[in-house]
């Protein structure tokens, strides 16, 4: 079945840095979507990307749909300490299912 | 901003007990899923329902699972028979439509503790 790669899989930064994270898959995707989990909480949608090549922001977040359709990025810019959570991002093709992968673990250091 | 509410928050039951989830999916959405994550995992489907009828179902929603719309707003995980391996975080989730276009919006989850 599709599968994602995510990497990092974990990463400690300073408060104030930038992060950046990826996810890959062997299939195409007509969109890629991008989840935080805080402990004990449901994901929660941060960035929706719907055309090869999109770059789209959401505050500190940015995120690129990859032009071949089998990767996106997610960057965080400046980064505090409410960032920490795990970090999802998910595939989806029309009529089929949301493929989610295994998560970036994201810990910030004051 | 509308939401998928899930409760109870967290349940508590015994190996061979019958647990019902509930959810509430945001009004206007059409397509529901059910989605387990077991601590420190990742995030696995369940189940997605459309029509009042089970679209797909992995392998891991055998005979012991089941999901209902009693009504026009909820959405129910039914598990027949727990085992200690259903202990998980199980997430509700909508959408507005299967189209490309409508993002997954999740609940915050119900703990679900088999003893």
């Amino acid at each position: 079945g599709q599968q994602l790669n995510q990497s990092p899989q974990s990463m400690f930064i300073q408060e104030g840095e930038d992060v950046s994270m990826n996810c890959t898959s062997s299939s195409i995707f007509n969109t890629w979507l991008w989840y935080k989990q805080d402990p004990g909480e449901g994901p929660v949608l941060l960035i929706a990307l719907y055309k090869a090549g999109e770059l789209t922001s959401n505050g500190r977040l940015t995120a690129q749909f990859g032009i071949t359709r089998k990767d996106s990025f997610l960057n965080i810019s400046a980064s505090i300490p409410s960032d920490v959570g795990i970090y999802f991002c998910a595939g989806h093709n029309y009529g089929q299912n949301f493929v989610f992968g295994p998560g970036t673990r994201l810990s910030v250091l004051p | 901003e509308p939401e998928v509410t899930q409760t109870p928050s967290h349940q508590v039951t015994q190996m061979g007990q019958e647990v019902i989830l509930r959810c509430v999916p945001i009004s206007n959405h059409l397509y529901f899923y059910w989605y387990r994550q077991i601590l420190g995992q990742k995030v696995e489907f369940l189940v997605s329902f459309y029509n009042n009828e089970i679209s797909e179902k992995s392998e891991i929603f055998d005979d012991q699972f089941s999901v209902e719309r009693p009504d026009g707003s909820n959405f129910t995980l039914k598990i027949r028979s727990t085992k200690l391996e259903d202990s998980a975080m199980y997430f509700c989730a909508s959408t507005q439509e299967s189209s490309y276009n409508s993002p997954l919006h999740f609940g915050n989850g119900t703990r679900l503790t088999v003893t």
